[in-house]
């Protein structure tokens, strides 16, 4: 089972460029998540979804966008891209029952130069 | 609103020796609680959780983590550390009215075994 893929695991974008992250899972879970991890705060949500068409925002989604037209895709876009977005992307899913661990993709690295 | 803190943000432990991770919570509702660990550029992967009943609750690999309400703490421990178990802990909290069953996370605490 692939479980969460995100594509790329690496990647430099200079100042003002805008890219996709692209993230998706073949569980059939219906709940997905973008979280960004800088050093010594853990990790923060930028944006969800519970389920196709629906999307809300989390703790810090100002300079990202997201789309869920699929259940089994969610990608985060950044349209002008600037230095305090470098960080560590986590993309994850989960079943759309209380409580269910969440699964976690192994991240995308993006440095803005 | 809830919020976590983990209250060390590195423990370096000698190989075999016990390891404490503490993980303390705050909530205006009942909530349920996560360990998650993280290798070395990996994503993260579900240790153990608390959802109801015994307080007491066991990880696969000898880790064990106690519910304690009263203090809202939720401390990982292990009695004999490996090598292996060197990576980064997470504690996060969720609850029965979160939509989408958002979780929030602590800062992480870094553990490194040395032999």
């Amino acid at each position: 089972n692939a479980g969460v893929t995100q594509t790329p695991k690496f990647r430099i974008l200079k100042i003002g460029q805008s890219m996709t992250l692209q993230c998706a899972q073949d569980m059939n879970h219906n709940y997905m998540y973008w979280y960004r991890q800088d050093p010594g705060m853990g990790l923060k949500l930028i944006y969800y979804s519970v389920g196709a068409g629906i999307t809300d925002k989390g703790e810090v989604p100002n300079g990202y966008n997201v789309s869920r037209s699929t259940t089994e895709d969610f990608p985060l876009r950044l349209e002008l891209a600037a230095p305090s977005q470098t960080s560590v992307y986590f993309c994850a899913s989960s079943p759309d029952r209380a409580n269910q661990p969440q699964h976690f993709g192994d991240g995308t690295r993006l440095s803005i130069l | 609103a809830q919020s976590v803190t983990q209250l060390d943000s590195q423990v370096p432990v000698f190989e075999e020796a016990p390891v404490e991770l503490r993980c303390n919570y705050s909530s205006s509702v009942s909530v349920y609680l996560f360990w998650y660990v993280q290798y070395p550029n990996q994503g993260l992967q579900l240790l153990l959780k608390y959802l109801s009943g015994s307080t007491l609750v066991e990880s696969i690999n000898g880790f064990e983590a106690e519910f304690n309400k009263s203090q809202t703490s939720f401390h990982l421990r292990k009695p004999s550390v490996h090598i292996s178990d060197t990576a980064e802990y997470f504690c996060a909290v969720s609850h029965s009215r979160a939509a989408g069953n958002k979780l929030t996370f602590g800062g992480g605490t870094r553990v490194l075994v040395k032999p």
